[in-house]
């Protein structure tokens, strides 16, 4: 299947903070990206849908000024959670749209925010 | 058995067993369904997909079916192994998701796979 790549795998930061996540696919460009949050032992919440060369469309109750997306190339979508609180803490997984309904996720990324 | 409270519904079931998990889905026009295997600390693999005019389809030690009379999904895993235990979500894409694909994740199933 389609590869999809996230880094990083885990990341620690203090309050305050800014933090970047990539979320690349290898061997397919993908005009649509997906980031999900996860708290433990809960299922995937979408938080925003990616396009590429557009404005990201975010779900209710998501602040779009506190995790900024941005998707610059068919490959690429970058998540920046700003001025991280503990609160922000969780599991943040991306997945790509092949153009098929069949997406694919990255290994996702742990934020520990101290 | 299974289990429902504050914590993901577990299911245990010993090695070499049959499982099946069950997931109620929301939306009555959604037109697409996907089983995700999740292992700790991963993203969820795809197991096997179905759409809404099938009821049943099969893949390898793995069967989905489909009621949408009572919108509920399963997933039988056969002979069930020690490498199948992970948390098992349900997903659907409602009808109009068009090109976005927008998945809505179940609530999720863990799957303890004893010895």
């Amino acid at each position: 299947g389609a590869v999809v790549s996230q880094h990083p795998s885990r990341v620690i930061c203090k309050s305050g903070t800014s933090v970047k996540i990539e979320c690349r696919s290898l061997d397919f460009q993908a005009t649509t990206m997906f980031w999900y949050r996860q708290f433990p032992k809960q299922s995937l919440m979408l938080m925003a849908t990616s396009n590429e060369g557009s404005k990201a469309t975010y779900e209710q109750g998501v602040e779009k000024d506190k995790f900024l997306i941005n998707h610059a190339s068919l490959t690429l979508s970058t998540l920046t959670v700003t001025s991280a609180h503990p609160e922000d803490s969780s599991f943040y997984i991306c997945s790509a749209n092949t153009g098929r309904e069949k997406l694919f996720f990255g290994s996702g990324t742990q934020l520990s925010v101290l | 058995g299974e289990s429902v409270g504050l914590h993901l519904p577990t299911l245990s079931v010993q090695e070499g067993d049959n499982s099946i998990i069950n997931c109620a889905y929301s939306n009555s026009a959604s037109d697409y369904f996907i089983w995700y295997k999740q292992e700790s600390g991963k993203g969820p693999q795809f197991i096997i997909d179905i759409r809404s005019n099938m009821d049943k389809r099969q893949g390898q030690r793995v069967t989905v079916l489909l009621n949408k009379t009572v919108k509920h999904l399963s997933l039988q895993i056969a002979a069930t192994q020690p490498g199948d235990s992970a948390v098992y979500f349900c997903a659907e894409i409602p009808s109009g998701g068009g090109a976005t694909n927008k998945l809505i994740f179940g609530t999720g199933t863990l799957l303890a796979v004893q010895p």
